[in-house]
């Protein structure tokens, strides 16, 4: 399996634009989860998706960021509009139901100017 | 609510132990242990479940205190390749996302 595949490795926007992060979970796993990495506020979980349907954003700063999953081998994170302040590492990560394991994608480094 | 990580930073020379601790205020399901390479994502080292269950990887162990709700991660005989921040990350009951400490980042020098 390729594992989890997110896109694009590297965004450089300007502050106002809209980004869309994606993510492809490992094939099968039933949980998706998107996490921010920041050295001010570590690692943060924002929204988690449980076969397709989101079950806790609580951690989702503001409404400027949204999440979907349309189907079970696709997600989005968007931020409309962006910020400097939402400059950071996203990561994706994907569980299957079965274990705790939590398989984590490379990330997707923002940078707002 | 986020877990409590020590110490922060350890500095080793190979062959060295080290001890990294975890402890949350709530009561846990499991607690998972990450590291993370500079640039790169987390990677799983091992998973505890709560029944005071310690687990081993190579040199790298875990024990899981489920009564204090803390748990250790001991590097044994460190080797270069144990360089990184390590991440201990907490689960509750029914809950199935995970907290992350601050992470402790671990060097080990020649």
């Amino acid at each position: 399996d390729a594992g989890v595949i997110q896109s694009p490795r590297h965004e450089v926007t300007e502050m106002g634009q809209e980004v869309t992060l994606r993510c492809k979970p490992i094939s099968g796993h039933d949980y998706l989860f998107w996490y921010r990495q920041t050295m001010m506020r570590g690692l943060e979980l924002l929204i988690y998706f449980n076969n397709n349907v989101p079950i806790d954003d609580s951690g989702m700063p503001e409404d400027r960021f949204s999440a979907k999953m349309p189907n079970a081998s696709f997600s989005t994170l968007k931020i409309q509009p962006s910020e400097p302040r939402d400059s950071a590492v996203y990561f994706c990560a994907s569980r299957p139901f079965s274990a705790g394991e939590q398989f984590f994608g490379p990330g997707t480094r923002l940078t707002v100017l | 609510q986020q877990p409590v990580q020590s110490p922060q930073a350890v500095i080793l020379r190979e062959g060295e132990d080290a001890v990294i601790n975890c402890s949350s205020s709530k009561a846990l399901y499991s607690v998972h242990w990450y590291r993370q390479k500079h640039g790169e994502a987390p990677v799983f080292l091992m998973i505890l479940l709560k029944g005071g269950e310690q687990k081993g990887h190579d040199k790298i162990s875990a024990s899981f205190n489920e009564k204090k709700q803390q748990s250790s991660l001991y590097l044994t005989a460190s080797q270069l390749s144990y360089s990184g921040t390590y991440f201990c990350g907490t689960e509750r009951e029914n809950d199935y996302k995970l907290s992350f400490g601050a992470g402790t980042t671990v060097t080990v020098r020649a």
